[in-house]
C-alpha cells in the first residue's frame, strides 16, 4: 500500500529563519504529489502540487518544494517563514487514479 | 463557486444518537471524499464516491458509519448509534479526476462532540 512519511511531528522556529519540511512517499508508479496547509481552525488548503515538468514548484505565500524522483522525497521550503505561517503542514500523494493519501502532517510553529 | 459546502458545522450529541452530516461538492466535480481527523490519528480516509458510486469504504470504522450520495450535488455521512469515541472533525472534499488523481477541495468540516 502506497504510505507517506512526514518525519517531523513538530516544529518550532523564528520569524524569518528558514524552513525545510521532509516528505517522502512509497508509491512506485506515476505520481502527483501536493503539499496542503491547515491554519489553526481551518480546513485544508492546496499550497501547491507536482504533476509533471519542472521538479521544482513554486506555490502562494513563497512556498516551494523540490520532487526528487531518486529520493522518493517532495520536501517543502520556504526562505524565510513569518508569524502567519504557523500552521500545520500536510503531504500527499496519490494512490492509483482517485485517491490521495496524505501524511500524518507537521505542526509548524513560528515565534515572532 | 461557492466551494465544498457542510451543515452542520457543529454538531453536539449525546452517546447513542443517530448523527447525519451533510455535504455539497463543487459543481462538476466528479469525486467525493469523506475524511476524520483527530488529535491521535490525524487525518484518514473514511470512504470516497466516484460518480456517485461508492469506490473505496475501507476506511469506514465500522458498521455504524454509513456513507450515500444520491446524486453528484448531495451526499450524507451517517453515525448510528453514536459513541464518544466518534468525536471529531468530520471533513468532506470534492475533486475532478480524469485518470490521475487530483487536487481535493476541502469543506469547513463538521465538529462532532459525543458526550
Amino acid at each position: 500500500a502506497q504510505s507517506v512519511s512526514q518525519h517531523n511531528h513538530h516544529v518550532i522556529l523564528s520569524e524569518a529563519a528558514s524552513l525545510e519540511l521532509g516528505c517522502n512517499y512509497s508509491y512506485g508508479g506515476t505520481v502527483n504529489l501536493f503539499w496542503y496547509v491547515q491554519y489553526p481552525g481551518q480546513h485544508l488548503q492546496l499550497l501547491l502540487k507536482y504533476f509533471s515538468g519542472d521538479p521544482l514548484v513554486k506555490g502562494i505565500k513563497g512556498f516551494e518544494a523540490e520532487f526528487i524522483k531518486s529520493k522518493f522525497s517532495f520536501n517543502l521550503r520556504k526562505p524565510s517563514v513569518q508569524w502567519s505561517d504557523t500552521a500545520e503542514y500536510f503531504c500527499a500523494v496519490n494512490e492509483g487514479d482517485d485517491k490521495i493519501i496524505f501524511g500524518k502532517g507537521t505542526r509548524l510553529h513560528i515565534l515572532p | 463557486d461557492a466551494g465544498v459546502i457542510q451543515s452542520p458545522r457543529h454538531e453536539v450529541t449525546e452517546m447513542g444518537q443517530e448523527v447525519t452530516l451533510r455535504c455539497k461538492p463543487i459543481s462538476g466535480h466528479n469525486s467525493l471524499f469523506w475524511y476524520r481527523q483527530t488529535m491521535m490519528r490525524g487525518l484518514e480516509l473514511l470512504i470516497y464516491f466516484n460518480n456517485n458510486v461508492p469506490i473505496d469504504d475501507s476506511g469506514m470504522p465500522e458498521d455504524r458509519f454509513s456513507a450515500k450520495m444520491p446524486n453528484a450535488s448531495f451526499s450524507t455521512l451517517k453515525i448510528q448509534p453514536s459513541e464518544p469515541r466518534d468525536s471529531a472533525v468530520y471533513f468532506c472534499a470534492s475533486s475532478f479526476t480524469s485518470g490521475r488523481a487530483a487536487e481535493q477541495f476541502f469543506g469547513p468540516g463538521t465538529r462532532l462532540t459525543v458526550l
